[in-house]
């Protein structure tokens, strides 16, 4: 089946500091979706990609759907405590059957 | 986006017994799904219910042990029944609309 490799698996970071996390996957997929799960809660969308080579932000986000269709990052800039929490990348084919990385788990410390 | 109500988000069970998870939509939609996350994972994806049709399963994961019904447009339910201290995890709804899923807030099993 498909696989997402997401790295990295863990981040800590300072207050202030940029971070840029990715995915690649041996299979294309048509769209690339990155979210963020915090304690307790369910994943909340963040960016949503649709073309190869894509380049989308939203606010402080900015997140590339990379040109072979196999890889994607998500960079966050100017990290602030409430951006603690686990990011997963998810692929998803024309079936609209998603598809998740590891996830990324940030720490942001004051 | 889509509003999702799922119940209960937390319990804790005995071995032995099941337990039902609902998921309620704001809206109608065509495809729910059902997902597991074990503690430190990520999400498995364990069927897609469409209304009017039996839930298509992953593999790995079987219409004994995890039944679903799909009454209506805007409804699902997940049972995990006869459990066991496995099946400790986060189950998670969530909806397709505009291409995207969209999720509730999970339902985060126990069982002792």
């Amino acid at each position: 089946g498909q696989q997402l490799n997401q790295s990295p698996q863990s981040m800590f970071i300072q207050e202030g500091e940029d971070v840029s996390m990715n995915c690649t996957s041996s299979s294309i997929f048509n769209t690339w979706l990155w979210y963020k799960q915090d304690p307790g809660e369910g994943p909340v969308l963040l960016i949503a990609l649709y073309k190869a080579g894509e380049l989308t932000s939203n606010g402080r986000l900015t997140a590339q759907f990379g040109i072979t269709r196999k890889d994607s990052f998500l960079n966050i800039s100017a990290s602030i405590p409430s951006d603690v929490g686990i990011y997963f990348c998810a692929g998803q084919t024309s079936g609209s059957r998603l598809t998740f990385g590891e996830g990324t788990q940030l720490t942001v410390n004051p | 986006s889509a509003v999702i109500s799922q119940k209960p988000s937390r319990d804790i069970c005995q071995r032995g017994t099941s337990l039902t998870i609902q998921c309620q939509v704001d809206s109608q939609v065509t495809m729910m799904f059902w997902y597991r996350q074990q503690p430190g994972q990520s999400l498995t994806l364990i069927a897609t219910a469409n209304q009017g049709s039996e839930a298509t399963y992953e593999s790995g994961f079987v219409i004994d042990k995890f039944p679903i019904s799909r009454p209506n447009l805007t409804f699902s339910t997940l049972t995990v029944s006869n459990m066991s201290p496995e099946d400790s995890s986060i189950y998670l709804c969530s909806v397709l609309r505009a291409h995207i899923q969209y999720f509730g807030a999970g339902t985060r099993l126990s069982v002792l």
